[in-house]
């Protein structure tokens, strides 16, 4: 079956612009977590979905904001983009979260000039 | 895993040899932990995961052992192959918490 998929893969804006990604889930998953990655501060957790319900997140301003769909389908956010912001965003899903295993998508490669 | 640093560490072995990637997490409260392979331009994927009620857990060609005593996760991997050179990290959980907590990665380089 297919696997994640992210969209965009890649994108570059500029500072105060704001953005949303996209991800889909492997169908049948109904969690999805999305995750930033630099080369600084490494895989960092943002927040994760189940049953377009926010059960946790992590410690990321309120400009980056998320969303789930009921078709498990997820969105995030970030606004008033900055310069740090660049990174690679991450998306997994799993059946459940919580113990079962997560998949990942290739990425988005965010780049804010 | 621990707060991420600045800097990757490395480890470069030759093809045919065994491979001990090691990680230190730092939640004593942490119950399941995971290894994850990240090749380049590719997302994370999951090569083994063991929960804290065990020390050691085999897969093909990888062995995880964890320490809990020291707070302390090791991937083994046999007979390194080129095909395995990648970005390698440890992530860990603890309790109902939905949120994996990713260590710095570790990059294995396997020459021919």
């Amino acid at each position: 079956k297919a696997g994640v998929t992210q969209t965009p893969r890649y994108l570059i804006k500029t500072r105060g612009q704001q953005v949303t990604l996209s991800c889909s889930p492997i169908s049948g998953h109904r969690s999805v977590s999305w995750y930033q990655q630099t080369p600084g501060q490494g895989l960092q957790f943002l927040f994760e979905y189940f049953s377009e319900t926010q059960r946790n997140k992590g410690n990321f301003p309120g400009r980056f904001s998320g969303r789930q769909f009921s078709n498990s389908r997820s969105e995030m956010n970030v606004s008033t983009l900055e310069l740090g912001d660049s990174a690679l965003y991450l998306c997994a899903s799993s059946l459940r979260g919580s113990l079962d295993e997560q998949f990942f998508g290739p990425g988005t490669r965010l780049t804010v000039l | 895993g621990e707060s991420v640093g600045l800097h990757l560490p490395t480890l470069s072995v030759q093809e045919g040899d065994n491979s001990i990637i090691n990680c230190a997490y730092s939640n004593s409260a942490s119950d399941y932990f995971i290894w994850y392979k990240q090749e380049s331009g590719k997302g994370p994927q999951f090569i083994i995961d063991i929960r804290s009620n065990m020390d050691k857990r085999q897969g093909q060609r990888v062995t995880v052992l964890l320490n809990k005593t020291v707070k302390h996760l090791s991937l083994q991997i046999a007979a390194t192959q080129p095909g395995d050179s990648a970005v390698y990290f440890c992530a860990d959980k603890a309790g109902s918490n939905y949120k994996l907590t990713f260590g710095k990665g570790t990059l294995l380089t396997v020459n021919p």
